[in-house]
């Protein structure tokens, strides 16, 4: 079967840096994407790799390793208002995405 | 400004009841997807369309259904034979080549 693994909660405190974990497992892969999603909101888009290494935008980086079918979620610097789910999507080809089940981040002043 | 609308944002179904929620977009996009989501869950693919007048099933259809008459629109409709669709539903859509997908902001919905 095709799965997506993300560890369900993760706490850290403001300032800090953390690390959120995705492997996967599925038929097809064009790339790893990665979402936020805070309570009662729709998912919004923060980076997208394609290729192995690391993609940086601003406090977020994303890292990709196809060999190993894993990929991170770097927050640095981390704010309150970064307290949200954030997931981890596979790109399995002809459009079709595969999403994992989410990574609640709690930060704590 | 582009983007995806979805209405209403919030929605009540009477037991026995097919509704029909709307998802628009102004992004000139291809392909679009309607997922489900159930409190604390990921996100499950019920449809998804590639072109104009073409759809597929995804993982979770059964109970559901859709059309893709314009490029702009792609409303779901929750039959009644979904027997348990309180969820929230999220619409999304996506350019050509590597591009990620966007989201509307979804259609909370729940039985009477």
């Amino acid at each position: 079967g095709q799965s997506l693994e993300q560890p369900s909660e993760v706490t850290a405190v403001e300032g800090a840096i953390v690390q959120i974990n995705c492997t996967y497992q599925t038929s097809g892969f064009y790339g790893l994407s990665w979402y936020q999603q805070h309570d009662g909101g729709a998912p919004t888009f923060l980076s997208y790799n394609a290729l192995d290494g690391l993609e940086e935008t601003g406090r977020f980086s994303s890292f990709l390793s196809r060999s190993d079918s894993y990929g991170y979620l770097l927050l640095q610097e981390l704010q309150m208002k970064d307290s949200a789910s954030y997931f981890c999507a596979v790109n399995g080809g002809t459009y079709k995405y595969i999403f994992g089940t989410g990574t609640r981040l709690k930060v704590l002043a | 400004d582009g983007g995806i609308t979805q209405s209403p944002k919030y929605l009540f179904r009477k037991e026995g009841q097919n509704v029909t929620l709307s998802c628009e977009q102004n992004l000139n996009h291809d392909a679009m997807y309607w997922y489900r989501q159930d409190p604390g869950q990921g996100l499950r693919l019920i449809y998804y369309s590639q072109i104009v007048n073409d759809f597929q099933k995804g993982d979770i259809a059964e109970g559901y259904s859709v059309s893709r008459e314009k490029k702009e629109s792609f409303p779901l409709t929750v039959t009644s034979a979904q027997k348990n669709p309180t969820a929230f539903y999220l619409c999304a859509s996506k350019g050509q080549g590597e591009q990620p997908q966007h989201f509307g902001d979804g259609t909370r919905l729940s039985i009477l």
